[in-house]
Order: structure tokens, then C-alpha cells, then sequence
């Protein structure tokens, strides 16, 4: 399976503090893109990164990708109680996007 | 920023029923995917098409499953006969180029009772 991996599954944090989750994958990918859901809402697009890019950034949000050990990280700095949804890794494959399991972040006010 | 969109947001259906959950994509888009998430569970692949046929499709979308893109605008997904697992929520989506973003839909909620 291709599927990205988050983890932690779950992370709460207070208000202001930094949140990191990081998702793992198997092969090799053209893209790599981070999602937000919010509870029983549709899936929210963040930010893509391609295969080439190491770093990205985009308001709040920084997105790290390494090719060589198949791992990206979502950091979300200075969180705000808002940004309690849970995230989702997807990488392409063929023609369909890869889901992971999603990190649940929980931003304590 | 352009939408998809889905209808109905929520339906509810009695088992054995057909359904078709329907979907507007971005109109200058060329490829249009399925997903669905059963409660508490990871958002699930069920197909992709392109160039009005199936590219890919997961083993969950079995022959209950068919999608039709009948008018060049819609983008439907028919269950023949639900079953109560089919209870979860389907998302739609849609993109330009199959390795750019996709745009989703705010998924309709489905209940097999």
C-alpha cells in the first residue's frame, strides 16, 4: 500500500504552541499534499509540495518533504483554537491520491 | 476560488435502496474521483475517471457501484442496493491536471437505516 502514515494519531496542544505532525509513505511520489477536515465536514485543501521541493510555506503552515526517507512534516505555528480539525497526508499514485489516517489536533484555548 | 459541489448534503436511505449522490465539478476540470469516510474511519479511494470512463477503482467499488457523467456537467455515483456500511460520507472531487490539487466537495453525508 501507498497509503501516508501520520503520526501522532492524536495531539493536543495549548494555544500558541507549535504543532508538528508528520506523515510516512512507501514509494516513490510526484506530489505530496496536506488536508484539513473538520468534524464531519469536507476535506479542506492546505498546501502541495512536489517531489522536488524541499520546503514550502504558506501563512502558518510549513511543509517539509524528504524524498530519501519518504516523510513529510506539517508544522502549524502559533496554533489558535480554530485550527483544531484533523490533518491528512495525500500522495499521488497512478491516478488516484493516497489518504493517510490523519492526525487529530485538538488546540487547547 | 472555484467549488465543487455536492447534493444533497445529508441523505438518508432505507436499505436495499438505490441512490445516486451527485457532484458538480469545476467545469474546465478533467478528472473526477470518489471517496468516501465511514465515521472515525480514513478517507477511502472508490474510483477515478477520465475522458468520460473509469481509470482506477478500489475493491470497495464493487458491482453496486457505477458512476455517470451523463450531461458534461454532472459527475453522479449510483449505489443499486445500499447496505448498511454503505453509511458513510462521500466525497467528491475534481482537478485540472491529475498531478495538481484537487478540489473537493463538502461530501454528502449518507445513512443506510
Amino acid at each position: 500500500s501507498q497509503q501516508g502514515e501520520e503520526d501522532p494519531q492524536a495531539l493536543s496542544i495549548q494555544e500558541g504552541e507549535n504543532a508538528t505532525m508528520n506523515c510516512s509513505y512507501k514509494t516513490s511520489i510526484n506530489n505530496l499534499q496536506w488536508y484539513r477536515q473538520n468534524s464531519g465536514r469536507g476535506l479542506v485543501h492546505l498546501i502541495l509540495i512536489r517531489s522536488n521541493e524541499r520546503e514550502k510555506h504558506s501563512g502558518r503552515l510549513r511543509v517539509t518533504l524528504d524524498t530519501s526517507k519518504k516523510s513529510s512534516s506539517l508544522l502549524i505555528t502559533a496554533s489558535r483554537a480554530a485550527d483544531t480539525a484533523s490533518y491528512f497526508c495525500a500522495t499521488d499514485s497512478g491516478n488516484q491520491f493516497y489518504f493517510g489516517t490523519g492526525t487529530s489536533l485538538t488546540v487547547i484555548p | 476560488e472555484p467549488e465543487v459541489t455536492q447534493t444533497p448534503s445529508h441523505q438518508v436511505t432505507q436499505m436495499g435502496q438505490e441512490v445516486i449522490l451527485r457532484c458538480v465539478p469545476i467545469s474546465n476540470h478533467l478528472y473526477f474521483y470518489w471517496y468516501r469516510q465511514i465515521l472515525g474511519q480514513k478517507v477511502e479511494f472508490l474510483v477515478s475517471f477520465y475522458n468520460n470512463e473509469i481509470s482506477e477503482k478500489s475493491e470497495i467499488f464493487d458491482d453496486q457501484f457505477s458512476v455517470e457523467r451523463p450531461d458534461g456537467s454532472n459527475f453522479t455515483l449510483k449505489i443499486r442496493s445500499t447496505k448498511l456500511e454503505d453509511s458513510a460520507m462521500y466525497f467528491c472531487a475534481s482537478s485540472g491536471d491529475r498531478v495538481i490539487r484537487a478540489f473537493f466537495g463538502q461530501g454528502t453525508r449518507l445513512t443506510v437505516v
